[in-house]
Parts: C-alpha cells; sequence; structure tokens
C-alpha cells in the first residue's frame, strides 16, 4: 500500500513564525503536491513538484514555498505564518510524471492554527 | 478558467434513500474526471475515475458516475445508502496537459441510520 506520511497532526504556531510541513511518501511517486483544505472551499493546490528540486506554484502560492530535495519527501514552508493560513494541510503523491490520469494519494493531514 | 462546482453542500439521507450529488466542470480540452471521498478521521481515498470510453463508471463500495459531455457533468450516483456512507465527497478534474486536479467545493453526506 503506498503511504503518505505528514510529519505532525496538529500545529499550533504564533503569527510571524517559520513553520515547515514535512510529508514522505514510500511509492517511488514522481509527482508530490501541497494542498490547503478550508471549510466550503475544498482542496486547493498550493505548490506541486514533478521531479527532484523542481517545484511549480499551484493555484494559491502566495506566503508559501516548498522544498524538494529527495523523491520521498516534499516539504511546505510557511516564511512568516499569518492567522490567515490556519487551515488543514494535505500533502499527496501520485506515479506518473505529469499523469493526469494517475490517482493522488493523500496523507492524513497536519491541521495548522496560527495564533 | 478551468474550475469544479458541486452543487449540494450539505446532504442529508435516511438509510437505504438513493443518493445524486452534482458535479459540473469548465474544461476546454479533453478532462479527465475523478470523485474522492473522506470517512470521519481517514485519509481522502479515490471512489472511482473517468478518462474516456463508457462515460458510465463504477467505483468502490457500489458507487458509480456518470460523464455526459454535453452537460460538462460528472454525477455521483449510489443506489441505496448505508450509514458507513457518511463522509464529505469531492469532485476533482484534470486537464490533459498537466497532472493538477482541481477540486470541488466539496459535498458533506450524513446519512441517518
Amino acid at each position: 500500500d503506498v503511504k503518505v506520511t505528514q510529519s505532525s497532526r496538529y500545529l499550533v504556531k504564533r503569527t510571524g513564525e517559520k513553520v515547515f510541513l514535512e510529508c514522505v511518501q514510500d511509492m517511488d511517486h514522481e509527482n508530490m503536491f501541497w494542498y490547503r483544505q478550508d471549510p466550503g472551499l475544498g482542496l486547493r493546490l498550493i505548490y506541486f513538484s514533478y521531479d527532484v528540486k523542481m517545484k511549480e506554484k499551484g493555484d494559491i502560492p502566495e506566503g508559501y514555498s516548498v522544498s524538494r530535495e529527495k523523491k520521498e519527501r516534499f516539504s511546505l514552508i510557511l516564511e512568516s505564518a499569518s492567522t490567515n493560513q490556519t487551515s488543514m494541510y494535505l500533502c499527496a503523491s501520485s506515479f506518473g510524471s505529469r499523469a493526469p490520469r494517475d490517482e493522488q494519494f493523500f496523507g492524513p493531514g497536519t491541521r495548522l492554527t496560527v495564533l | 478558467a478551468q474550475s469544479v462546482s458541486q452543487h449540494n453542500h450539505h446532504v442529508i439521507l435516511s438509510e437505504a434513500a438513493s443518493l445524486e450529488l452534482g458535479c459540473n466542470y469548465s474544461y476546454g480540452g479533453t478532462v479527465n474526471l475523478f470523485w474522492y471521498v473522506q470517512y470521519p478521521g481517514q485519509h481522502l481515498q479515490l471512489l472511482l475515475k473517468y478518462f474516456s470510453g463508457d462515460p458510465l463508471v463504477k467505483g468502490i463500495k457500489g458507487f458509480e458516475a456518470e460523464f455526459i459531455k454535453s452537460k460538462f457533468s460528472f454525477n455521483l450516483r449510489k443506489p441505496s445508502v448505508q450509514w458507513s456512507d457518511t463522509a464529505e465527497y469531492f469532485c476533482a478534474a484534470a486537464s490533459s496537459n498537466t497532472g493538477k486536479l482541481i477540486f470541488g467545493q466539496g459535498t458533506t453526506l450524513q446519512v441517518k441510520p
């Protein structure tokens, strides 16, 4: 079974702090994605990566950055956390590079609260 | 702009009732369509997907969806829901050019025993 793990289930940070959310997948997938999930808005894509050291902006990249130094790990960084970044963050991975038909496998999510 | 819209935000049904959740997409070219489900406390997981061929696709747990190109719709159906179907359901679409998924707003389904 594909396993996507995220470093924390719950996280509480203060405004202005730098926040790192880590995601690891164990199935040698090419693609990795970061979403945020908010009630009534569904999932919105923040950043994604089709390969190591490669990243592309999603639909809402402002205030976020990412790092992919190894194929299995994709990190989301909030340079200076703000209260409007309080949300559920979901990481996902899929097999084929840029393949639109591949199922995405999701992690359990990190619920981030910024005070 | 590409978008996916789910019409029902919160649906409440009794067990054995039939279910239909609406999903419309706006994409210019070939589109790949998905329904994902998130059971309480669990990961988001794939229910079913459509790429081409038979427009009626069957998924896990008795769910099916019909792709109607002329209506830009991909509605999810189940003839008889169970209490265990209580979950949030997301419709999603990806263009053939990229692997990016665009999700709808989600529909919360509550099934009363």
